[in-house]
C-alpha cells in the first residue's frame, strides 16, 4: 500500500520569505511523487513529479523538491514567497495505476 | 487542448434527486478518475477507469453512485437518491496510461454539489 503524509495543514510565511511544505511517503514499492497546486475554485495542477531520474526536480513558478529515500521524505520549497503561491498544495504519490493524496497544506503569504 | 471539461460547474439541487455529473477528458487520453473533495475527508478517489473499463471503485461511498464511461470521450458519476453528506466539489482527471508510474493526471476545475 502507499500513502503519503503532509505535515501542516496551513503554512504562513511572509511575502519573500522561505516556503518549505513537508511530504512523507510510504510504499513498497518504488515511488513516483507527485506535487499538485490547487487555486480557488479550480481544480489541481501539476507542479512537478519525480521522476528517479534525479532527486533534486523543479517545477514551475520557481518550486522545487528533493526526493531523499532515506527520510522517505519528498517536501516542496521555494526560496522567496509570492503573494500569487497562495493555494493549496497536494503531495500524492503513485504506483502506475492510480494516485493517493494527502491531506493538503494551505499556503498563506501575508504581505 | 481544450483540458479536461465537467459540467455542470455548480449544481443545487434537493435531497432525494437524481444528480448526474459529466466529464470530457482530454483527446487521446486512456484513463480517467473521479475524485471527491470535502473539507472534512479531503480528496478522495471514487473510481478510475483504464480503456473505458472501470478498474477500481472501492471508493465509491455506496450502492447510490454509480459511473458510467460508454467511450473514450465521455463519462458520467451518477447519484441516485442524493442526500445533503453528498455535498462536495467533485474532480475528473484524465492521463494517458503510458505503463509508467510517472504518467501525469490532468485535473478538471470540478463541479460543485450542493444538496439542500
Amino acid at each position: 500500500a502507499q500513502s503519503v503524509t503532509q505535515l501542516g495543514s496551513h503554512v504562513s510565511v511572509s511575502e519573500g520569505a522561505l516556503v518549505l511544505l513537508r511530504c512523507n511517503y510510504s510504499s513498497s514499492v518504488p515511488p513516483y511523487l507527485f506535487w499538485y497546486v490547487q487555486y480557488p475554485n479550480q481544480g489541481l495542477q501539476l507542479l512537478l513529479k519525480y521522476t528517479s531520474a534525479a532527486t533534486l526536480v523543479k517545477g514551475i513558478n520557481g518550486f522545487e523538491a528533493e526526493f531523499k529515500k532515506s527520510e522517505t521524505s519528498f517536501h516542496l520549497t521555494k526560496p522567496s514567497a509570492h503573494m500569487s503561491d497562495a493555494a493549496e498544495y497536494f503531495c500524492a504519490v503513485s504506483d502506475g495505476n492510480d494516485m493517493r493524496f494527502g491531506a493538503g497544506t494551505r499556503l498563506t503569504v501575508k504581505p | 487542448d481544450a483540458g479536461v471539461i465537467q459540467s455542470p460547474r455548480h449544481e443545487v439541487t434537493e435531497m432525494g434527486q437524481e444528480v448526474t455529473l459529466r466529464c470530457k477528458p482530454i483527446s487521446g487520453h486512456n484513463s480517467l478518475f473521479w475524485y471527491r473533495q470535502t473539507m472534512m475527508r479531503g480528496l478522495e478517489l471514487l473510481i478510475y477507469f483504464n480503456n473505458n473499463v472501470p478498474i477500481d471503485d472501492s471508493g465509491m461511498p455506496e450502492d447510490r453512485f454509480s459511473a458510467k464511461m460508454p467511450n473514450a470521450s465521455f463519462s458520467t458519476l451518477k447519484i441516485q437518491p442524493s442526500e445533503p453528506r453528498d455535498s462536495a466539489v467533485y474532480f475528473c482527471a484524465s492521463r494517458y496510461r503510458s505503463g509508467l508510474a510517472t504518467d501525469t493526471q490532468y485535473f478538471g476545475p470540478g463541479t460543485r454539489l450542493t444538496v439542500l
